[in-house]
């Protein structure tokens, strides 16, 4: 089982929809979580992080979390044609043998259309 | 603020010389800086972990001879990709955190090497 699973998309919305993302986790002890956004040719940029079960809201971004389903996903409103990028999700993998790592998942592709 | 800078921002090399890729945190001292590989269409692969003073921990695969990294001081982290071939080819990006692993990560802008 990988550690963080995306859908891997492509994901198309029509513009002003919402896109919902999803990722799942393996790591039932993982207390930190990401979303970063990277465009084609570019590298990662953060958009949100969270750590407590629940919603937390930034502009049109709101990421969820589930630690009991090990789920985070996140929820873009008003979606926009440069919101069409490849969103990665990231877990914090506590490692009792080794160094604790944050783990990337594959990313999901995301189109927006106008 | 969180800004973290790479140099150079693409590179062509012949097969067999070495390249050296700077990642700079410019406004903030990173303890920790991570180095990852991305291939077209794919997900970053951490390659290596180093904090500031100390060895890096390469990931399992990753041939430590071959890229070899340096991370001098709290805002400056190096890796040299040594007798590049162009199956080295790829795109490099640095991250940069303030504390040990359980930070956020800031990405630089990535280093795509082509080796001819």
């Amino acid at each position: 089982q990988k550690e963080v699973e995306q859908n891997s998309g492509p994901l198309s919305v029509p513009e002003g929809a919402i896109a919902s993302l999803n990722c799942t986790y393996s790591d039932r002890v993982s207390q930190s979580f990401f979303w970063y956004r990277q465009y084609s040719g570019k590298s990662p940029e953060l958009i949100m992080s969270i750590y407590s079960n629940g919603d937390k809201e930034d502009g049109r971004f709101t990421a969820q979390l589930n630690k009991a389903s090990q789920y985070v996903s996140l929820l873009i409103r008003d979606s926009q044609p440069s919101d069409s990028a490849t969103y990665l999700c990231a877990v914090l993998s506590i490692r009792e043998t080794s160094y604790d790592k944050v783990i990337f998942g594959p990313g999901t592709s995301l189109s927006v259309i106008p | 603020g969180a800004v973290v800078s790479q140099h150079p921002s693409r590179v062509i090399c012949k097969s067999g010389t070495s390249v050296k890729i700077e990642c700079r945190s410019l406004d903030f001292q990173a303890t920790t800086m991570f180095w990852y590989r991305q291939f077209p269409k794919k997900s970053l692969m951490l390659m290596a972990t180093s904090n500031e003073g100390s060895k890096a921990t390469y990931e399992q695969g990753v041939e430590k001879d071959k890229f070899l990294i340096n991370h001098a001081s709290l805002t400056l982290s190096t890796l040299t990709v040594t007798s590049a071939h162009p199956e080295d080819s790829s795109f490099y990006i640095c991250s940069a955190s303030w504390r040990a692993y359980t930070d956020t990560q800031y990405f630089g802008p990535g280093t795509r090497l082509t080796v001819l």
